[in-house]
């Protein structure tokens, strides 16, 4: 079964110190990994994609299929940072995607 | 924002009612779905469908019905066997292929007492 494991529900840092969201999946095929992140009063909206190997508001993700995590990495937080981030995957050639549980990320002056 | 549109953003409805939320989207897209969110269980994919006149069950999907007679429309009706209804209710649509995303509603928040 296909499973998304997120196991912080809140990382809380201070600005300027360095980010990680830990996301770890499992699946035995090739899997799509992506970053949504819902900030305050805003819709969930995508993040970065694995596929597209770029940085998005300073984050990146690589995936590393050995230990099956796409990290979510940032090396400096800003406050406008803080919020809920969902790590997701789909199924090559299925339209769907199952998300974690979500870790909210808290960005203090 | 826009191309997805959610009502209402708040409703609310006595035990045992059925009760439908809309959802509409003018971004073209075959595919759309209906996902609960509850805190600290992230999103749950409870029916999408990926063409007209087609949907299937996600994992939660005991309790709920969905229809999808037009491409631009994917109502949701929670059913009086739904257990636990109370919650916040996220609808989105997608694009196909290599840039595969889903764009999400604003949410109707859902309150049954």
């Amino acid at each position: 079964a296909q499973r998304v494991t997120q196991p912080e529900k809140l990382l809380s840092v201070f600005k300027g110190a360095p980010v990680e969201l830990k996301c770890n999946y499992s699946y035995s095929g090739s899997p799509e990994l992506f970053w949504y992140v819902q900030y305050s009063r805003q819709r969930l909206q995508l993040l970065l994609r694995h596929i597209s190997r770029e940085s998005i508001k300073g984050f990146t993700a690589d995936l590393n299929k050995g230990e099956t995590s796409f990290h979510l990495k940032k090396p400096f937080a800003q406050e406008e940072d803080s919020a809920m981030y969902y790590c997701a995957l789909k199924n090559t050639g299925f339209q769907k995607l199952v998300f974690g549980t979500g870790t909210r990320l808290l960005v203090s002056p | 924002d826009g191309g997805i549109t959610q009502s209402p953003k708040y409703l609310f409805r006595k035990e045992g009612q059925n009760v439908t939320l809309s959802c509409e989207q003018n971004l073209n897209h075959d595919a759309m779905y209906w996902y609960r969110q509850d805190p600290g269980q992230g999103l749950r994919l409870i029916y999408y469908s990926q063409i007209v006149n087609d949907f299937q069950k996600g994992d939660i999907a005991e309790g709920y019905s969905v229809s999808r007679e037009k491409k631009e429309s994917f109502p949701l009706t929670v059913t009086s066997a739904q257990k636990n209804p109370t919650a916040f209710y996220l609808c989105a649509s997608s694009t196909g292929g290599v840039s595969y995303e889903q764009y999400f509603g604003p949410g109707t928040r859902l309150t049954v007492t």
